[in-house]
């Protein structure tokens, strides 16, 4: 079946604008995950979605950030007032749901903020 | 607090060689899950392995091999008979059952050249 799949590959904005990146996870997987990937920071959890519960968001950077998930499948990650160093790839992972079954990683969103 | 430590930023190795990648790992959970990713030059994270901390047993598939240590809290990573398309960077994780909801602790990654 499909993997997960991530919107736009490459966003290009600047300072100060807003940016949304889209995630579509693995049918069927009530589990979703956002990860970021920096050259200084290495891969950085940011957010946890499962099922209805309310989402774990302990690794979100600022209050700049933030997600959703509607209807318990695609996911959306905004960043308001975007900042150079904001600048990465964005990666979503899925998995069933269960605690720590196996997470397949989208194919990521490369943001650069000028 | 947990943590996953790769001491091995890059390695280099000439094809046929056989090749091993680090990981300790510290975490304070009794059960939880080690794994291991391949990010090959196109950028996507590639599943490897998931191991539990109840299963000491290596594992083989094909040319890879995993060791997992308990007493040393490492999970370390074989090739055998390296070949290029094994050119990539691979990263160990950790998830905690406990008290982390499963969400991936990852090692700083490893960057694997296979030489011709």
């Amino acid at each position: 079946g499909a993997g997960v799949s991530q919107s736009p590959s490459n966003k290009v904005t600047e300072k100060g604008k807003d940016v949304e990146l889209r995630c579509d996870p693995i049918s069927g997987h009530t589990a979703l995950y956002w990860y970021r990937q920096s050259l200084g920071q290495g891969l950085e959890f940011l957010i946890y979605f499962q099922g209805n519960s309310a989402p774990d968001k302990s690794g979100l950077p600022s209050d700049r950030f933030s997600a959703e998930r509607t209807g318990g499948s695609v996911s959306t990650l905004t960043i308001q007032r975007t900042q150079q160093e904001d600048s990465a790839v964005y990666l979503c992972a899925s998995s069933r749901g269960g605690a720590a079954d196996t997470q397949y990683f989208g194919p990521g969103t490369r943001l650069t903020v000028l | 607090a947990q943590k996953v430590t790769q001491a091995q930023t890059e390695i280099s190795v000439v094809e046929k060689e056989d090749v091993t990648l680090d990981c300790v790992y510290e975490t304070r959970d009794t059960t939880y899950y080690l794994f291991w990713y391949k990010q090959p030059p196109s950028g996507e994270l590639v599943f490897l392995i998931r191991r539990n901390s109840f299963d000491e047993q290596n594992e083989i598939s094909g040319r890879y091999s995993w060791n997992f240590q308990k007493s040393t809290s490492s999970f370390n990573f074989t090739i055998t008979a390296s070949q290029v398309v094994d050119s990539a960077v691979y990263f160990c994780a950790l998830s905690g059952v406990d008290n982390q909801g499963g969400k991936l602790i990852f090692g700083q990654g490893t960057e694997l050249s296979v030489k011709p």
